[in-house]
């Protein structure tokens, strides 16, 4: 159990619908990462959050929007769903402060979308 | 941009006999991190070792070991008696400073019974 924790775990819904996916990162960490794995693909990186402010941004599409909210947990929105993006959905967490920082990231479990 | 290759997609191995998966980079950074996840059928993500590039020796973690060559920039897994329970979806990462991983496409490793 990395300690980090999302939900749902698995959804279904039809195109022009939009979802959101919730994160709560690891207890004292201040980092959020979302991540998008789709079929046999590796991981993407979409956007990182850090004690609230977004830090780096990827390949996240407009339709997409995410927010880490007072207590640390993170939500990602996704509008107007279309097929393609049907994928696994992770969220990490890390410390991300200078000297105290591995560099590794913790995952949750993912939260697998389908859109038919 | 760093970017992050593994150019082998699949590799098979007998199980108690040991593999080696490949993984090179780029980046004009001299401080940095290098990872192995596991990504077993369940898809959890799970970090297999950890490389520091400013440590010369290479990492071990019992039954796995990296290879690091800082100046060729290439970051190899070798797995010794593999197990069943090795199968899964090998993926290599570079992180700087505490920011996001940036993963490889993934080697699918299959053990041979």
């Amino acid at each position: 159990d990395s300690g980090v924790t999302q939900t749902p775990k698995h959804l279904i819904t039809a195109t022009g619908q939009r979802v959101t996916l919730r994160c709560s990162p690891r207890s004292g960490d201040l980092s959020v990462y979302w991540y998008q794995q789709s079929l046999d693909q590796g991981l993407q990186f979409l956007i990182q959050y850090y004690n609230g402010e977004e830090r780096a941004k990827g390949n996240i599409l407009e339709r997409f929007s995410a927010q880490q909210f007072p207590d640390l947990h993170s939500e990602l929105n996704l509008s107007s769903l279309e097929l393609g993006d049907s994928a696994l959905y992770f969220c990490a967490s890390s410390v991300a402060l200078a000297g105290a920082n591995t560099g590794e990231l913790f995952f949750g479990e993912g939260s697998r979308l389908t859109v038919l | 941009a760093q970017t992050v290759t593994q150019s082998q997609p699949e590799m098979s191995v007998q199980e108690a006999e040991t593999v080696t998966l490949s993984c090179t980079y780029d980046t004009s950074e001299s401080d940095y991190y290098l990872f192995w996840y596991k990504q077993p059928p369940s898809r959890q993500m799970i970090l297999v070792i950890r490389q520091e590039a400013y440590k010369q020796q290479n990492a071990t973690e019992n039954r796995f070991s990296v290879n690091f060559q800082k100046a060729a920039k290439s970051f190899s897994l070798k797995i010794s008696d593999s197990q069943l329970g090795d199968a899964a979806m090998y993926f290599c990462a570079y992180g700087h400073q505490g920011g996001k991983l940036i993963f490889g496409q993934g080697t699918e490793l299959s053990v041979k019974p």
